[in-house]
């Protein structure tokens, strides 16, 4: 079955640290991948999506991701945590071209220290 | 573009009540989702529609759900009888076909934050 996972439900990183919220699915064809970002008491908002262009994708807010199709990942970074980065992120699949919906991930909530 | 836009923003009610959320996609969107939102479930798809017609309701908990598209412009998700189970977030989310110059990420509204008593 086609599932998105992401590792660690609850991620806690220093201020100023490198973030890494980690994004794997389940498919033999390379689907459209998001990142969904959401802060408290607001739905979601788009972060950066991989659309089978350039591999290294970067959004809003200094993040980026990576399509590793051998992996079958598409981690997100962040080379320095800031406070405003403290929300709920979630991973995102299309998987099938004629299917416009998206599996999510459960999601992972970013806690920054400072 | 305005977003997606729904109603009420918070609704408390009383068990048995019936209750009624509301979503104007974004214009040109062709395509319409209900997700609900819970700690212990996470995000789940209700139901999404095509052009006004529904697609996959295979999520929807119950016969106490029911959701509609009477036109292209306007959606609602109608509990009844509610349960306090139903408390949670429900957001609406919008987007166009899958094509060449549309990579189809879903617009999120701001959600209705249900709290059934």
């Amino acid at each position: 079955a086609q599932s998105v996972t992401q590792l660690g439900s609850h991620v806690s990183v220093s201020e100023g640290a490198l973030v890494l919220l980690r994004c794997n699915y389940s498919s033999s064809v390379p689907p459209y991948l998001f990142w969904y970002v959401q802060y408290p008491n607001q739905g979601l908002q788009l972060l950066l999506k991989y659309t089978s262009a350039a591999t290294l994708v970067k959004g809003i807010n200094g993040f980026e991701a990576e399509f590793k199709k051998s992996e079958t990942s598409f981690h997100l970074t962040k080379p320095s945590a800031h406070m405003s980065d403290a929300a709920e992120y979630f991973c995102a699949v299309r998987f099938n071209f004629g299917n416009e919906k998206l599996t999510f991930g459960t999601g992972t909530r970013l806690t920054i220290i400072p | 573009d305005a977003g997606v836009i729904q109603s009420p923003r918070h609704e408390v009610t009383e068990m048995g009540q019936e209750v009624t959320l509301r979503c104007k996609p974004i214009s040109g969107h062709d395509y319409l989702f209900w997700y609900r939102q819970t700690m212990m479930r996470g995000l789940e798809l209700l139901i999404y529609f095509n052009n006004n017609v529904p697609i996959d309701d295979s999520g929807m908990p119950e016969d106490r759900f029911s959701a509609k598209m009477p036109n292209a412009s306007f959606s609602t998700l109608k509990i009844q009888p509610s349960e306090p189970r139903d408390s949670a977030v429900y957001f609406c989310a919008s987007t166009r076909r899958l094509a060449e110059y549309n990579t189809g990420e879903l617009f999120f509204g701001e959600g209705s934050r249900l709290t059934v008593l």
